[in-house]
C-alpha cells in the first residue's frame, strides 16, 4: 500500500547549519507530496507542497523537490534558526482524499 | 477564520470512563478527519467524513471508538470504555479541496490521559 518513510530523529543542529530531512514514498499512482511542521503544543500546519514530478515547493527558506525517479521529497534549508525547532512530517496524497504521513522527524536547533 | 477548534485541550480520566472529544471544522470545509498521535505509532488516521457522512473508518481501532458528525460544523469522537492504551493526542483536521493538492488544517489537538 501507499506509505511514507522519513529519516528517524531526533536531529540536533547548531544555528545556521544546513538541514536535510530525507523522505521517500511508495504509491501506485502519482501522488501529491507535502511537508507539514508541528511546533510544540500545536497541531500540524502545511509547510510546502508539490503536486507533480520536478516541482519544487518552498516556504520560509525550506525547499523540497518532487523526484519521481527516486520517489523522494527531501526537505532542505540552507541555514536553520532556533525558531525552526519542531517536528517535521512528510506526507503523500494519492488516489483518495486522505493523506498518508511519515512518522515525523524532530529537529532541535541550538544557539 | 478561527481555524479548527477542538475541545477539551487536555483530558485526564480513569480507565473505564467515557471520553468525548469535540471538533468544529473551518466553515465551508467539506472534509473532516480524526487522527491519533502517539510516540510509538506516529500519526494515524482514524476516520474521515465528507459532507457529514463517514467515508472510511478502517483506522478506528475497535468498537470502543465511535465518531459522529451530526452537522457540517460539529463532530465528536467517543471512546467508551476508555483504556490506558488510548492515551494519545487526538487531532481533528478539515479541508475544502476535493483533490489531494488541498491543504489539511489541523486543530491544536486534545491530549488524553487514561489512568
Amino acid at each position: 500500500g501507499d506509505s511514507v518513510t522519513q529519516m528517524e530523529g531526533p536531529v540536533t543542529l547548531s544555528e545556521e547549519a544546513f538541514l536535510t530531512i530525507n523522505c521517500t514514498y511508495t504509491a501506485t499512482g502519482y501522488p501529491s507530496l507535502f511537508w507539514y511542521v508541528q511546533y510544540p503544543g500545536e497541531g500540524l500546519q502545511l509547510l510546502l507542497k508539490a503536486t507533480k514530478a520536478d516541482d519544487k515547493g518552498s516556504n520560509k527558506g525550506f525547499e523540497a523537490t518532487y523526484r519521481k525517479e527516486t520517489t523522494s521529497f527531501h526537505l532542505e534549508k540552507g541555514s536553520v534558526q532556533v525558531s525552526d525547532s519542531a517536528v517535521y512530517f512528510c506526507a503523500q496524497g494519492a488516489g483518495s482524499y486522505q493523506l498518508t504521513f511519515g512518522k515525523g522527524t524532530k529537529l532541535s536547533v541550538i544557539p | 477564520d478561527a481555524g479548527v477548534i477542538q475541545s477539551p485541550r487536555h483530558e485526564v480520566t480513569e480507565m473505564g470512563q467515557e471520553v468525548t472529544l469535540r471538533c468544529k471544522p473551518i466553515s465551508g470545509h467539506d472534509y473532516l478527519f480524526w487522527y491519533r498521535q502517539t510516540m510509538m505509532r506516529g500519526l494515524e488516521l482514524l476516520i474521515y467524513f465528507n459532507n457529514n457522512v463517514p467515508i472510511d473508518d478502517s483506522g478506528m481501532p475497535e468498537d470502543r471508538f465511535s465518531a459522529k458528525m451530526p452537522n457540517a460544523s460539529f463532530s465528536t469522537l467517543k471512546i467508551q470504555p476508555s483504556e490506558p492504551r488510548d492515551s494519545a493526542v487526538y487531532f481533528c483536521a478539515s479541508r475544502e479541496d476535493s483533490t489531494n493538492t488541498g491543504e489539511l488544517f489541523f486543530g491544536e489537538g486534545s491530549r488524553l490521559t487514561v489512568l
